[in-house]
Formats: structure tokens, C-alpha cells, sequence
């Protein structure tokens, strides 16, 4: 059963760079795309972007100058790094993994989760 | 950017049916898929591909889709199906995921 664990600093202060990291257990690191995704309180989700298993990235184009995501296959490990946060980054911040179908094609769906980080950003 | 829409909320009572929309220009060329969210737990896929049921996902639970409006249906609604639900789907090119806003379902 694959069991993503998270973890980093859960609070910051304005224009800190937030850096979370995500562990995938008990299955394949290296046949998936990885995807952080994040809840802001009393708001919806909103993706962030993804490190696919050969290490190309694609992000959230209103997030991508500050945003970036990279895996290490040797630890089986994603992890993301935004910089100059505000207040308008605190939020619930879950890994995801992008599911592949029967055919081993990777889909946009995400089928297994992390738990979420929760940061605060505050002066 | 790319928006998709949904309505802030639902209500039904017991029993009933819940059906939540999701619109988006692209929603009749990319796949939707739809999650519920329950406070404190991470979201669970309840629709895969516009209308595949996940394995343990209960048969209540189903979609649809028809042009540019793609719908999640929860028929004999229970109680802990009250939850947030989003829809999530990609824009036309395929290149960036975009979510809804979520919709709460109220079980009254």
C-alpha cells in the first residue's frame, strides 16, 4: 500500500522561502508523476505543479516564478521550495500522486495523497 | 487562465439525490475527476475519467457528462457524504491542472 509522508517548517514569515518535503513508501517512485497541490483556509484547491519520474517539471503558470519542484529517485522523495512567501500562501499544502491507467498511461487524475502540511505565513 | 464552475453549495436531505455541476470550455475534450474532502482527512478521488468508479467507491456515487458540463450524482445520500467535493480537470492543451471552487454538500 503507498503511503506518502510529508513534512517541513509550518510557520513562516513574509517573504521566507516555504520548503516542504514528501515521502513515497511501499510502492513505485519512479513510474509516477508527483504533484504538490494546496488548500488555502475557507478556499478550494489549487495546484502547484509537478515532477514527473524523469525529472521534467510543469507548474501553475501564476505561480511559476517563484515555485519549484524536483525529485530524488535515490531517496524516493519529492520536494518543493516557494519563495518570497505572504499571508496568501498559508494554506494546506498536499503531495499527490498522478494516476496511471491500465495501460500504464499516466492520467491527470491523483489517486493517492499525502495527509497535508499545514503553513501559516505570518509576520 | 482557465476556470472551471461550480456551485457553492448543495443540499438534500437523506435519501435523496445530490447532483453538483462542474462548466468549463474544455470539460468536452479533457477528463474530469471529482473529489470529496472531509476536514483533517486528504481528498478521495470518487470519479475517475468523467464516469469510472474507483475501487471502494460506494455504486452511489456516479457521473456524467455532456458537452461542456460534466455532473456528480450521489444518489440515496447518506450522512457522511457530507463533505466538500471539487471537480478537476486540465485545460484544453493539456497542460495545467485547474480545480473548481468545491461545492459543499449539506445533508440535512
Amino acid at each position: 500500500q503507498v503511503q506518502l509522508h510529508q513534512w517541513g517548517a509550518g510557520l513562516l514569515k513574509p517573504w521566507e522561502t516555504l520548503s516542504l518535503t514528501c515521502a513515497v513508501y511501499g510502492g513505485s517512485f519512479n513510474e509516477y508523476s508527483w504533484n504538490w497541490i494546496r488548500q488555502p483556509p475557507g478556499k478550494g484547491l489549487e495546484w502547484i505543479g509537478e515532477v514527473s519520474h524523469s525529472g521534467s517539471t510543469n507548474y501553475n503558470p501564476t505561480l511559476k516564478s517563484r515555485v519549484t519542484i524536483s525529485g530524488d529517485t535515490s531517496s524516493n522523495q519529492i520536494s518543493l521550495k516557494l519563495t518570497s512567501v505572504t499571508a496568501a500562501d498559508t494554506a494546506l499544502y498536499f503531495c499527490a500522486r498522478r494516476k496511471r491507467d491500465h495501460y500504464g498511461t499516466s492520467t491527470w487524475a491523483f489517486d493517492i495523497w499525502g495527509p497535508g502540511t499545514m503553513v501559516n505565513v505570518s509576520s | 487562465s482557465y476556470e472551471v464552475t461550480q456551485p457553492p453549495s448543495v443540499s438534500v436531505s437523506p435519501g435523496q439525490t445530490a447532483r453538483i455541476t462542474c462548466s468549463g470550455d474544455a470539460l468536452s475534450k479533457q477528463y474530469t475527476y471529482w473529489y470529496q474532502l472531509k476536514p483533517g482527512q486528504a481528498p478521495v478521488m470518487v470519479i475517475y475519467k468523467d464516469s469510472e468508479r474507483p475501487s471502494g467507491i460506494p455504486e452511489r456515487f456516479s457521473g456524467s457528462s455532456s458537452g461542456t458540463t460534466v455532473a456528480l450524482t450521489i444518489s440515496g445520500v447518506q450522512a457522511e457524504d457530507e463533505a466538500d467535493y471539487y471537480c478537476q480537470s486540465v485545460d484544453s492543451g493539456g497542460s495545467y491542472v485547474v480545480f473548481g471552487g468545491g461545492t459543499k454538500l449539506t445533508v440535512l
